[in-house]
């Protein structure tokens, strides 16, 4: 099955840095990589998403970059602020008759600090 | 607030015990998706289920069930629980089968003394 590798763990920034995130996935078929953001006691929150057919996206401080070849994807937050703090996690998954964007294979996430 | 809602928020039971969560999905939403978290395991795909049917199965214990009714909100239950069943579970809920994206509830925190 698919594989996530999420690097790093734990990243600290200083408010007004850039932050960015890397993922690695296994399964070559994989065409849709979201990117979640998790407060405490709170569920995911999905902040943004790219498909296989584009190589990047953006929306507004977030964009996110796919390199299919590499099998790797990223997540870069310009001009971070303190409430960026929470932890962040890739996902992958593959479509298979339209039932299987759900089913997400996680990376094991990213604590982002945000110092002010 | 995603619009997807869990209950109970937490939950504290006993070994061998049976319990069931609940989660309404977003509405107009068909699809409701499980999802387990814990420390050790991260976010696991468990089930889900699309207008009422079972449509992909991940890494859920046999010891587990799911199901989406009519009104297409939906329960996990868990059962002869054992202490590594501790863990977060979430509930999620996209409008179609195929390409949208999850919205997640705030899950249920699930304690086995």
């Amino acid at each position: 099955g698919e594989n996530v590798e999420q690097h790093p763990s734990t990243l600290s920034v200083q408010e007004g840095d850039s932050a960015v995130i890397k993922c690695t996935y296994s399964d070559s078929a994989s065409n849709y990589f979201p990117w979640y953001k998790q407060e405490l006691g709170k569920g995911p929150q999905l902040i943004i998403d790219i498909r296989s057919n584009v190589g990047e996206k953006k929306d507004q401080r977030i964009a996110v970059t796919l390199n299919k070849t590499a099998k790797h994807f990223s997540l870069h937050i310009t001009e971070t602020q303190p409430e960026d703090s929470a932890v962040y996690f890739c996902a992958a998954s593959r479509s298979a008759g339209g039932t299987s964007y759900g089913k997400l294979t996680f990376g094991q996430g990213t604590i982002l600090t945000v110092h002010p | 607030d995603s619009g997807v809602t869990q209950t109970p928020k937490h939950l504290i039971t006993a070994t061998g015990q049976r319990v069931t969560l609940r989660c309404s999905p977003r509405s107009g939403d068909l699809s409701v998706y499980w999802y387990q978290q814990s420390l050790d395991q991260g976010l696991q795909f468990l089930i889900q289920y699309y207008n009422g049917e079972e449509r992909a199965k991940g890494n859920i214990l046999e010891r587990f069930s799911a199901q989406q009714f009519p009104d297409l909100h939906s329960e996990l239950n868990l059962s002869s629980l054992e202490l590594g069943d501790s863990a977060l579970y979430f509930c999620a809920s996209s409008p179609i089968e195929g390409f949208s994206p999850l919205h997640f509830g705030n899950g249920t925190r699930l304690t086995v003394t």
